[in-house]
């Protein structure tokens, strides 16, 4: 089966840019979850996708958003890029919730001159 | 708002030694999730817990979660070289959102 798959692996913007990053989850899972990971800490959850519709948000402003597409894709936008969003960002599929084991891709390092 | 605190932060032991990682929190999980990365890549799943007191085994690693549900640890014997990375715990909240800790860096040396 294949995994996780997370596209650009790395990306250098400057402030004031928009980005949009790429996730392809693995096959049988319809849940998508992202997370911005910082260096030397753990990850941060930003939401997460369930079947097209946002299923919960964390602590992060509506600037950064997202898709979900009928093949279970996903896409974040983060708009008016700040420096305090370089970090890597994590996309995470699973067969449901949280509570389910979240497969992981490699991220996408994201760095805001 | 939910936490979970891990200690110690960083830990470098030689090869054959034994370690203990803690994941602490004031709040209850429905469940816990050990997982662990290495440079460049995402986290990697090493064992969910879901029942006060449980404990798993994973070769010479062993979870236990605490009776509570609050509280989890990891152990590792007789420590290898492959054991090094970065050691992260992640509850499940009551919102069904995972509190991830801050993680705990490992190095084993030869």
């Amino acid at each position: 089966e294949t995994g996780v798959t997370q596209s650009p692996t790395h990306l250098i913007k400057t402030r004031g840019q928009q980005v949009t990053l790429r996730c392809s989850s693995q096959s049988g899972h319809n849940t998508v979850s992202w997370y911005q990971q910082a260096l030397g800490q753990g990850p941060q959850f930003i939401f997460q996708y369930y079947r097209e519709e946002e299923n919960g948000r964390g602590n992060f402003p509506p600037r950064f958003s997202g898709l979900q597409f009928p093949n279970y894709s996903s896409e974040l936008n983060v708009n008016a890029l700040e420096l305090d969003d370089s970090a890597l960002y994590l996309c995470a599929s699973s067969q449901g919730g949280a509570n389910q084991p979240q497969h992981f891709g490699d991220g996408t390092r994201l760095s805001i001159l | 708002t939910q936490l979970l605190e891990q200690s110690p932060q960083f830990l470098s032991i030689q090869e054959g030694e034994n370690l203990t990682v803690y994941c602490n929190s004031s709040s209850v999980f429905s469940s816990l999730q050990w997982y662990r990365q290495e440079p460049g890549e995402g986290p990697v799943l090493l064992v969910t817990v879901v029942t006060g007191g449980e404990v798993k085994k994973l070769k010479r690693l062993t979870f236990q979660f605490g009776d509570a549900r609050k509280d989890s640890s990891l152990h590792i014997t007789a420590a290898q070289p492959g054991d090094t990375g970065l050691y992260l715990c992640a509850g499940v909240d009551s919102n069904y959102q995972l509190i991830w800790g801050a993680g705990t860096k490992l190095i084993i040396k030869p």
